[in-house]
């Protein structure tokens, strides 16, 4: 069974700041993938970033990126110039063979 | 567009009654899923479908049922034998690889009383 685990309920940043979310996670699949996924207040689920455990180079799209240690099974999820509208619930979720698992989500307000 | 249109957005039941969620897709995905969102925990798999008349439980299936008699549709049954059914449910699609991203529906939001 897969686990994720995120240890940071809360989190706060102003506006153009950079902010780590944090994410570990627990596998026995030797291929797998990892996401995070953004709920803002609307609640409509958004993905926000996709990574390939095989492949070693850190995946990054726009401002967002992510640090990806796969002896260390961590993946945290770097925002740089943090926006208003990067106020959400963050979710970091692994998937091996059929099934996503999630965590328990980190609540990022970005203040201005 | 392509999308996932999940029904109602808000939905009140009183304690006993069974009810239904609806989940449709126009994606053309294969696989489909059902997850219960509540403060604090997360996202927690109910039941998932890879193809037609074809499911399996996730974490949390008992209480609940589903079906998959078309590709576009899995409707949810919360059944009276859920204890504690009040939760916000939703519901995603993927083309079914582990590389695939889910889709997600804007949620249902059930009460019951």
């Amino acid at each position: 069974a897969q686990t994720v685990t995120q240890s940071q309920p809360e989190m706060s940043v102003q506006e153009a700041e950079t902010v780590t979310l944090s994410c570990t996670y627990d596998t026995s699949e030797n291929n797998y993938y990892l996401f995070w996924y953004k709920q803002p207040p609307s609640r409509q689920m958004i993905l926000v970033i996709r990574q390939e455990a095989y492949k070693q180079q850190n995946a990054t799209e726009n401002r967002f990126s992510v640090n990806f240690q796969k002896a260390a099974k961590s993946f945290s999820l770097k925002i740089s110039d943090s926006q208003l509208g990067d106020t959400a619930m963050y979710f970091c979720a692994s998937v091996g063979y059929s099934t996503l698992t999630f965590g328990k989500g980190t609540m990022l307000l970005v203040s201005p | 567009d392509g999308g996932i249109t999940q029904s109602p957005k808000y939905l009140f039941r009183k304690e006993g009654q069974n009810v239904t969620l609806s989940c449709e897709q126009n994606l053309n995905h294969d696989a489909m899923y059902w997850y219960r969102q509540d403060p604090g925990q997360g996202l927690r798999l109910i039941y998932y479908s890879q193809i037609v008349n074809d499911f399996q439980k996730g974490d949390i299936a008992e209480g609940y049922s589903v079906s998959r008699e078309k590709k576009e549709s899995f409707p949810l049954t919360v059944t009276s034998a859920q204890k504690n059914p009040t939760a916000f449910y939703l519901c995603a699609s993927s083309f079914g690889r582990a590389y695939s991203p889910l889709h997600f529906g804007n949620g249902t939001r059930l009460t019951v009383t």
